[in-house]
């Protein structure tokens, strides 16, 4: 089945990191993403991991894939206030790059 | 610069109208992919065309129809509105190509139906 969760809210203080959890259910997926939504602004890609690599690191990203327990993490390094946005895990599926979304995690970011 | 465009950013529609979401591209993208974003249910995929024609059932189809008569545009059809599809509807679209998986999204569309 095609499941794809991750926590609805994370708060941090400027500067620390944060880390932002998903857990996935089809092992077949091929890339798993990173998205970020801005207040009233469509999804970007942030970052993106392929599914035989373990760990990407893009500046102050870090994305840790662990295909055992179908789990990835996205870590922000010394967290901004313009960090503060939706971040969506998905899973790509298939031939047709069919994308799986989780709920989204609301970072709020304070001092 | 990808684009993706969706005709419009706000719509108020009454119950039981017929509406029409027009999504084009200019990508020359094969994928695109019609969502559904409410609060705590993230994005859910409503349909999916893979070529001109062609068409597949997301998640939640029901109520919804779809049209891809060219290969850059992808409608979404809601044949008989109703309240509990007041929702932000994305297009989004993706290439075929193994290495070419990003996904673009359009603005998205605000729809309200009273």
């Amino acid at each position: 089945g095609e499941d794809v969760e991750q926590s609805l809210f994370l708060s941090v203080r400027e500067g620390d990191s944060s880390v932002i959890n998903c857990t996935y259910t089809d092992s077949s997926s091929t890339y798993l993403y990173w998205y970020k939504q801005e207040p009233g602004a469509g999804l970007q890609l942030l970052t993106y991991i392929f599914s035989n690599m373990d760990m990407k690191q893009d500046q102050r990203l870090t994305v840790l894939l662990n295909k055992k327990d179908k789990h990835l993490s996205l870590r922000i390094a010394d967290t901004q206030t313009g960090d503060s946005a939706i971040y969506f895990c998905a899973e790509s599926l298939g031939g047709y790059n069919k994308l799986i979304f989780g709920a989204g995690t609301r970072l709020a970011v304070h001092p | 610069d990808v684009k993706v465009t969706q005709s419009s950013r706000y719509l108020v529609k009454r119950t039981g109208e017929k509406v029409f979401l027009e999504c084009v591209q200019d990508m020359d993208h094969e994928n695109m992919f019609w969502y559904r974003q409410d609060p705590g249910l993230g994005l859910r995929l409503i349909y999916f065309s893979y070529d001109v024609k062609m068409k597949e059932k997301g998640d939640i189809p029901e109520g919804y129809s779809v049209s891809r008569e060219k290969k850059e545009r992808f409608s979404l059809i809601l044949e008989s509105a109703s309240t509990n599809q007041t929702s932000m509807y994305l297009c989004a679209i993706t290439g075929s190509a193994i290495m070419n998986t990003e996904a673009f999204f359009g603005q998205g569309t605000r729809l309200t139906v009273v």
